[in-house]
């Protein structure tokens, strides 16, 4: 079936410095690419998504360029700011099977002062 | 705009109760949805239902029974807690019945079974 792996699971930055998470996927189909960020507390919400090779998808300063060849959607920011901390989730939709989010295992990100 | 709420926010039970977490959606969204969040494990689809009446089963159905008896409420049971057990449920709704439509979620029920 569909999966999602984000190969970090925690991150520690200080505040301006270079985020990367990355984001691999496997799907039988063409499926839209979702990052979702979810602040203590709260639900997760809706970062970006993007359905086509080469789409890029923003939010906030933050930005993901789906690649199919790669497989990947890595989710990058050029300078952290505390208030980014927050656990954020790839996630990944197929069409063919519904509309069922499959996501990743969520990396909790950390931002000091 | 619209809101999810889920009720309860706490729940605390015992080895073996049934418990019963419920949630509301006033998007006027055709599809809810019930996921489980483990540390670590990401969030883990239990139940969806596309309208009034309908239930599908997700990856993590066993254990627990779904109902959607209006299209604004969507309640979810565990039917026999399991000693030890934490997570964090949550609800959320589209409006599609089908493609890659946004997901809004709730803000969540954090179970402990003592």
């Amino acid at each position: 079936g569909d999966s999602v792996t984000q190969t970090e699971g925690q991150v520690a930055l200080s505040e301006e410095d270079f985020l990367t998470i990355h984001c691999n996927y496997s799907a039988s189909g063409y499926p839209t690419l979702f990052w979702y960020v979810q602040y203590p507390g709260e639900g997760p919400q809706l970062l970006f998504r993007a359905s086509r090779d080469k789409e890029k998808g923003s939010s906030r300063g933050f930005e993901a360029t789906y690649d199919k060849g790669t497989t990947s959607f890595h989710l990058r920011k050029a300078s952290v700011q505390e208030s980014d901390s927050a656990v954020y989730y790839c996630a990944l939709s197929d069409a063919s099977s519904f509309s069922k989010l499959v996501f990743g295992q969520g990396t909790s990100l950390s931002v000091v002062p | 705009g619209g809101i999810i709420t889920q009720t309860p926010k706490f729940l605390i039970g015992q080895e073996g109760q049934k418990l019963t977490l419920k949630c509301q959606q006033n998007f006027n969204h055709d599809t809810m949805y019930w996921y489980r969040q483990d540390s670590g494990k990401g969030l883990r689809l239990i139940y969806y239902s596309i309208t009034e009446n309908d239930l599908q089963k997700g990856d993590l159905s066993e254990g627990y029974d779904a109902s959607r008896e209006k299209k604004s409420s969507f309640s979810l049971t565990v039917t026999s807690a399991q000693k030890n057990e934490m997570a964090v449920f949550l609800c959320a709704s589209s409006i599609a019945k089908a493609g890659a439509e946004t997901l809004y979620f709730g803000s969540g029920t954090r179970l402990t079974v003592l």
